[in-house]
């Protein structure tokens, strides 16, 4: 069976740090392009991070330079490291896997920046 | 940034109708590079349509996608019971990737 599973979210404070990790499973991890997507009421669905099908990576501007993506092909697992955390990162995270759309995605992992 | 812009924001029909879903974009979309999604409460967004008119696998043909350039269009042929729900729209012909704010049917 495909799947995704994500792990890592919870509560920190405001400047603090996160890893998320999404483990895949039924499929070539590393043929497929991977993102991270995330939800909240405020800013609904938003494209977070992903890796390019030539194994680019690239961030949305609002978290360039906070977060940082990677993936371990020996091990099926995509990251996501966010530092400098916001109240406006408040949100359910995402893995999907991404072919410019996501055809699989995780259960998600909620991820709660407050003080 | 392509801006997807749905309406209505909510529809309500009842099951047996069919529901037409709207998404405009502020730009061309590139090659209708344009993806539908599903949402049920507590649940992960499920692909339903890609390339704007591409079932994805598994998706029953009641749901069909058309439209190019800037205005594209969900339709649900006939509502069935767990067919109520929040529908996405994606654009991935420009970066950044960007989403709609979403359409909820709900039943009448």
């Amino acid at each position: 069976e495909v799947q995704l599973l994500e792990s890592g979210g919870g509560l920190v404070q405001p400047g603090g740090s996160l890893r998320l990790s999404c483990a895949a499973s039924g499929f070539p991890f590393s043929s497929y392009g991977m993102t991270w997507v995330r939800q909240s009421p405020e800013r609904g669905l938003e494209w977070v991070s992903g890796f390019g099908a030539s194994g680019s990576t690239f961030y949305a501007a609002s978290v360039k330079g906070r977060f940082t993506i990677w993936r371990d092909n020996s091990k099926n697992t995509l990251y996501l490291q966010m530092n400098s955390l916001r109240a406006e990162d408040t949100a359910v995270y995402y893995c999907t896997r991404w072919s410019g759309y996501g055809d699989i995605w995780g259960q998600g992992t909620m991820v709660t920046v407050s003080s | 940034e392509i801006v997807l812009t749905q309406s209505p924001g909510t529809l309500s029909l009842s099951p047996g109708e069919r529901a037409t879903l709207s998404c405009r974009a502020s730009q061309s979309v590139t090659s209708s590079y344009l993806a539908w999604y599903q949402q049920k409460p507590g649940q992960a967004p499920r692909l339903l349509i890609y390339d704007a008119s591409s079932r994805a696998t598994g998706i029953p043909d009641r749901f069909s996608g058309s439209g190019s350039g800037t205005d594209f269009t969900l339709t649900i042929s006939r509502l069935e019971p767990e067919d109520f729900a929040v529908y996405y729209c994606q654009q991935y012909g420009s970066s950044p990737r960007t989403f709609g704010q979403g359409t909820k049917v709900e039943i009448k």
